[in-house]
């Protein structure tokens, strides 16, 4: 598969416990921050967002939490899985220019079995 | 099946040899994007659509040209690639946010074109 990212800071975590990734974005203007997981040999996949005006949002296994004073965005994901090891962005939105993705650098997720 | 297809997935070439890599969409988005992956940098927007006949420059255009004559397809073209050209490309097509009420429309990846200039 393709390696997306040769230093990335890394999270190990134990399967069936919770993963918690943090991410800092720029700028205030964003419409949402989104949440993607790229699996090696594959392009980003979708898999929460969360509205500005929102600071919690809630999916299957997962929680996002924004926090705009810090400019900080965190995905939690309870009882993680192998199949949840990835490359996991964070991206802000930005509707106006085109609905344009601003990402960040990545986290990988290992899961301990 | 909704997808986003690119072409070549792997392609090897040579300084100032002029490449295409190909995008088309089935899902009858509006908006397109292209982005290059390099390592520690997320993904970068090299250039992006709002519909046809209607292209932007991103963040990284410099060295690539785009054009989106019909709906569905959204080529990327390096008139004379260079070794720093040498990335992971990504296309990725979403609806237009009216369409939603104005809310967030989710982007759609392909599978990826990793480009190498020697």
């Amino acid at each position: 598969g393709e390696s997306v990212g040769l230093h990335l800071p890394t999270l190990s975590v134990q399967e069936g416990d919770n993963s918690i990734i943090n991410c800092a974005y720029s700028n205030s203007a964003s419409d949402y921050f989104i949440w993607y997981k790229q699996e090696s040999g594959k392009g980003p996949q979708f898999i929460i967002d969360i509205r500005s005006n929102m600071d919690k949002r809630q999916g299957q296994r997962v929680t996002v939490l924004l926090n705009k004073t810090v400019k900080h965005l965190s995905l939690q994901i309870a009882a993680t899985q192998p199949g949840d090891s990835a490359v996991y962005f964070c991206a802000e939105y930005l509707k106006a220019a085109g609905n344009k993705l601003t990402f960040g650098g990545g986290t990988r997720v290992l899961v301990k079995p | 099946e909704a997808q986003v297809t690119q072409n070549p997935r792997y392609l090897i070439t040579v300084t100032g040899k002029k490449l295409t890599v190909t995008c088309s969409q089935n899902m009858n988005h509006e908006y397109m994007s292209w982005y290059r992956q390099d390592p520690g940098l997320g993904l970068r927007q090299i250039y992006y659509s709002m519909n046809v006949e209607v292209t932007d420059k991103g963040d990284v255009p410099e060295g690539y040209k785009v054009s989106r004559k019909e709906k569905r397809n959204f080529p990327l073209i390096l008139e004379s690639p260079s070794p720093n050209q040498t990335s992971l490309y990504f296309c990725a097509s979403s609806p237009n946010p009216r369409s939603s009420g104005g809310s967030f429309t989710e982007a759609f990846f392909g599978q990826g074109t990793r480009l190498t200039v020697v």
